[in-house]
């Protein structure tokens, strides 16, 4: 049973330097979403696509930030200039459209430090 | 503005005892999902309820949902150390996506002692 996977786990990086993570949702869920959680706090949404579409962005994403998921499997999230305030955990979630639940199945969550 | 609120927002009790943890949210929603967040980890879904009245179980934890006072409860039954964690609640809007416009409360940190 293969779940969400995400890459790397950890990133440290300084201050103006660009970062890429990765995510690979379960295999036949269509859609997939990224999160970003800071330390205390829920989870706060940041984008999702459908297949190979990104249907919704959050206006927490700045023109940093961009996603993609070119082939509508994997999807890739990539901060540009990252400022210290971009510290966080970025998870990634799949679902399954048409399932009746709904239910959104997360990955482990990069973390990421800005130094 | 929408609004899921958890309470309380950390909990300390010990082993065998009984505890429930409240979701209370601000909008018309008849989808409510319980998720597990041990530090450093990621979220581990635990209960998703779909309908007002609906009640989940599995093992010490009883998850409950009344979409009429917009309220669901997390019941802990004796609880044991294995259950310290953080708790969070989220919510689909009706009239939302609801595969993606998840509204998250802030978390219950629970730790029980021995």
């Amino acid at each position: 049973d293969t779940g969400v996977s995400q890459d790397p786990r950890h990133k440290i990086t300084k201050r103006g330097q660009n970062v890429t993570f990765r995510c690979d949702p379960i295999s036949e869920h269509n859609r997939l979403y990224w999160y970003r959680q800071t330390l205390g706090q829920g989870p706060e949404f940041l984008t999702y696509f459908q297949n190979e579409a990104q249907l919704e962005k959050s206006r927490l994403l700045s023109d940093r930030f961009s996603a993609e998921r070119p082939k509508g499997s994997f999807s890739t999230l990539e901060i540009q200039r990252t400022e210290q305030g971009d510290s966080a955990m970025y998870l990634c979630a799949s679902s399954l459209s048409g399932s009746y639940s709904y239910e959104q199945y997360f990955g482990p969550g990069t973390r990421l430090t800005v130094t | 503005e929408l609004k899921v609120e958890q309470n309380p927002l950390f909990l300390s009790m010990q082993e065998g005892k009984n505890y429930t943890i409240y979701c209370n949210y601000s909008t018309t929603s008849d989808r409510l999902y319980w998720y597990r967040q041990d530090p450093g980890k990621s979220l581990e879904s635990l209960f998703v309820l779909l309908s007002n009245g609906a009640v989940k179980q599995e093992g010490r934890l009883m998850a409950s949902l009344d979409t009429k006072a917009r309220l669901s409860t997390l019941h802990i039954t004796a609880a044991v150390h294995d259950l310290s964690a953080t708790y969070f609640c989220a919510v689909a809007p009706v009239g939302g996506d609801s595969n993606y416009q998840l509204i998250w409360g802030a978390g219950t940190k629970l730790i029980i002692k021995p």
